[in-house]
């Protein structure tokens, strides 16, 4: 079975300064991982995608992530956060259940950007 | 460019009123899905459909009913609604669910209250 732990509910950064959202998979075979984002009262927007491909994954609004197989990780990072960056980050593993695949959420973690 | 669009936005119930969540996509996507977002809890799937003609359940489908007449409408029924059913309802879309790197369009979100 495939699932996605978030290590942490909360991250409180500084304006200008690094964020790191931490993220551990499980999964039975080469999994394809995700990182969405959520804004205030509004849907969920695909922040990247990691496919099998490049293992450093780069996405929208200067987020990256790293597939690191030997430590089942994909941290989402910037080197320097925005006041509009505030908002709640979903890890998401794509999960085979019966004949297709799912999506497979971990808890969230929301990110507080301080002045 | 609509995507995926759901309605309505927010809706108040009384226990065991029955309603349905409105969902409809216009890129031809294949695949659709429920989930129902709960603080904490990420987002769990309720039910979802492969095509028109075609649905299953998901990980949390009590009390929910769902159709797929057309490729484009997926409504979500809540037979006799509960408290618990209280929740913020996401539909969400994808090209296809046979191949794991797909990801989802999802729409703007059902803010629903069981009173």
């Amino acid at each position: 079975a495939q699932s996605v732990t978030q290590l942490d509910s909360h991250v409180s950064v500084s304006e200008g300064t690094p964020v790191l959202l931490r993220c551990n998979y499980s999964s039975s075979y080469s999994p394809s991982l995700f990182w969405y984002v959520q804004h205030p009262n509004k849907g969920l927007q695909l922040l990247l995608k990691y496919t099998s491909a490049a293992t450093l994954v780069k996405g929208i609004n200067g987020f990256e992530a790293e597939f690191k197989k030997s430590e089942t990780s994909f941290h989402l990072t910037k080197p320097s956060a925005h006041m509009s960056d505030a908002a709640e980050y979903f890890c998401v593993v794509s999960g085979r259940m019966d004949s297709s695949y799912k999506l497979i959420f971990g808890s969230g973690t929301r990110l507080l950007v301080r002045p | 460019n609509a995507g995926v669009t759901q309605t309505p936005k927010f809706q108040v119930l009384k226990t065991g009123q029955s309603m349905t969540l409105q969902c409809a996509q216009d890129m031809n996507h294949e695949y659709m899905s429920w989930y129902r977002q709960d603080p904490g809890m990420g987002l769990r799937l309720i039910h979802y459909s492969v095509g028109a003609g075609i649905t299953d359940q998901g990980e949390v489908p009590n009390g929910y009913n769902v159709s797929r007449s057309t490729t484009e409408d997926f409504p979500l029924r809540l037979l006799s609604a509960a408290p618990s059913q209280t929740s913020v309802y996401f539909c969400a879309s994808s090209y296809s669910s046979l191949k794991r790197g797909y990801g989802y369009t999802f729409g703007s979100g059902t803010r629903l209250t069981v009173v």
